[in-house]
C-alpha cells in the first residue's frame, strides 16, 4: 500500500513553454501533498505544501506564479512550471500524506529538462 | 540555511561489513528524525526513524542512534549488502506532522 505515482517520469520542453507534472496517490486519500525539488548531489528542497481544496503554501523564495500547484482532489495534485527556463531544469518529487498520519510517501520523481 | 547536514558525500564499504552514516543538525526544536534511501531516478523510501525521546531504534539490519546533546545521529547498517548501494538522506522535523528538512545525502557503495 501507500503508492504514489508521478507523470511524466521525464519531460523535455522548450524555454518559454509550460509543463504540468501530476502526482497521484494510488491506494489512499492524500489530504496533504508536498512538492520538492532536487538539484544534482543536493538535498530535497521543499517547494510547497498543498492541502486538498485549499491554496498551496509556498516556501520562502519559491515563486508561486511560476510554480502553480493545484490539489483539486484527494488523490491528485499537479505542479505546473510556467514559462519554463533552463534554470528550472531539475528533479521534481512529490510526496503525499494521509489525513491523521504523519508518514509521507514519495513519488518516483519527474526529471524536467528545459532547452 | 542548512539545518540538517550530512558531511560525507560518499561512503564505500565492503560487503558484510558495517556502514556508518552520520548526520548533524542545528535546530534544537527538531524532535523526530528519519532516514530515507534513494535509488537514481526514484523517490526516497522510508527506512527508519527515531523520536527525540529515544537514543536508539533498531529494525533488522538498520539501527539509528541519536545523541541530542551533540545534535548528532547516525545510521548503522550491519551487515552491508550490495542492494544497500544507494543515496541515504537524513531528515528531521519539528513535530511528527511538521515539514521535513533533508540533508544533502550520502552515496553508499557496497563492494563485493
Amino acid at each position: 500500500g501507500a503508492v504514489v505515482s508521478q507523470h511524466p517520469s521525464w519531460v523535455i520542453c522548450k524555454s518559454g513553454t509550460s509543463v504540468k507534472i501530476e502526482c497521484r496517490s494510488l491506494d489512499f486519500q492524500a489530504t496533504t501533498m508536498f512538492w520538492y525539488r532536487q538539484f544534482p548531489k543536493q538535498s530535497l528542497m521543499l517547494m510547497a505544501t498543498s492541502n486538498e481544496g485549499s491554496k498551496a503554501t509556498y516556501e520562502q523564495g519559491v515563486e508561486k506564479d511560476k510554480f502553480l500547484i493545484n490539489h483539486a482532489s484527494l488523490t491528485l495534485s499537479t505542479l505546473t512550471v510556467t514559462s519554463a527556463h533552463p534554470e528550472d531544469s531539475s528533479f521534481y518529487i512529490c510526496s503525499a500524506r494521509q489525513g491523521g498520519s504523519y508518514e509521507q510517501y514519495f513519488g518516483p520523481g519527474t526529471r524536467l529538462t528545459v532547452t | 540555511d542548512q539545518q540538517v547536514k550530512q558531511n560525507s558525500p560518499s561512503l564505500s564499504v565492503q560487503e558484510g561489513r558495517i556502514s556508518i552514516l552520520n548526520c548533524d543538525y542545528t535546530n534544537s526544536m527538531f524532535d523526530y528524525f528519519l532516514w530515507y534511501k534513494k535509488y537514481p531516478a526514484e523517490g526516497p523510501t522510508f527506512l527508519i526513524s527515531i523520536s527525540s525521546i529515544k537514543d536508539k531504534n533498531e529494525d533488522g539490519r538498520f539501527t539509528v542512534f541519536l545523541n541530542k546533546s551533540a545534535k548528532h545521529l547516525s545510521l548503522h547498517i550491519v551487515p552491508s549488502q550490495p542492494g544497500d548501494s544507494a543515496v541515504y538522506f537524513c531528515a528531521a522535523k519539528v513535530q511528527r506532522w511538521g515539514k521535513l528538512q533533508f540533508g544533502a545525502g550520502t552515496q553508499v557503495v557496497v563492494t563485493p
